[in-house]
């Protein structure tokens, strides 16, 4: 039973530019979970699937984020216009089903935005 | 909205003793509480889970506890090791969905 994965796990950029990271899940899970952790501080959620349905977005994910997961399985995070602001890491978390069930989280991957 | 508070933000001990990091939640309608240890510049390590209906959860060394009436966790590490120098996160799972977090509480444990 191979954890969740994420990549890349270091992506440097330039401000303005387009940046997109991977997530997959554990296999069988169907919820899919993006966060974003700034230095010090602890992680904040940002958006959640059930399958391939993204059911809540935070207010922190505005206009210029967009996240998918085509067929209930890998999800994409992608993020338009970057800004010295998104500078992060970005988590994803999968697990069983909702309520009682473990979220079990990837490495993360770091956003530096120059 | 809950806020979930972790005290202290940082510790130091030396390495043997037994120690208590402290987590607390306005919200105590919740479903679980999640403990995670974060090393530096890697993802979460889960811990322990506590179920709504838990007051406790061991793993090893480490001990969790739950008092959903008064909106606090503990988490017990038992005689300490350098090893176990990381963050220490605490996050609470209200509608079964997302988790909030705390800030987080980073030990060391000096040899």
């Amino acid at each position: 039973d191979t954890g969740v994965s994420q990549d890349p796990r270091h992506k440097i950029t330039k401000r303005g530019q387009n940046v997109t990271f991977r997530c997959d899940p554990i296999s069988e899970h169907n919820r899919l979970y993006w966060y974003r952790q700034t230095l010090g501080q602890g992680p904040e959620f940002l958006t959640y699937f059930q399958n391939e349905a993204q059911l809540e977005k935070s207010r922190l994910l505005s206009d210029r984020f967009s996240a998918e997961r085509p067929k209930g399985s890998f999800s994409t995070l992608e993020i338009q216009r970057t800004e010295q602001g998104d500078s992060a890491m970005y988590l994803c978390a999968s697990s069983l089903g909702s309520g009682k069930y473990e979220q079990y989280f990837g490495p993360g991957t770091r956003l530096t935005v120059t | 909205k809950q806020e979930v508070t972790q005290i202290p933000a940082a510790l130091s001990v030396p390495e043997g003793e037994n120690l208590v990091l402290n987590c607390s939640f306005t919200d105590s309608a919740i479903y679980n509480l999640q403990w995670f240890r974060q090393d530096p510049g890697k993802g979460l390590t889960s811990l322990l889970l506590i179920q709504s209906s838990q007051r406790e959860q061991t793993s090893g060394r480490l001990n969790a506890s739950l008092d959903k009436s008064s909106g606090r966790s503990t988490l017990y590490i038992a005689a300490s090791q350098p090893g176990d120098s990381a963050t220490y996160l605490c996050a609470v799972n209200n509608a079964g969905n997302m988790l909030t977090f705390g800030g987080g509480t980073r030990l060391m444990v000096k040899p």
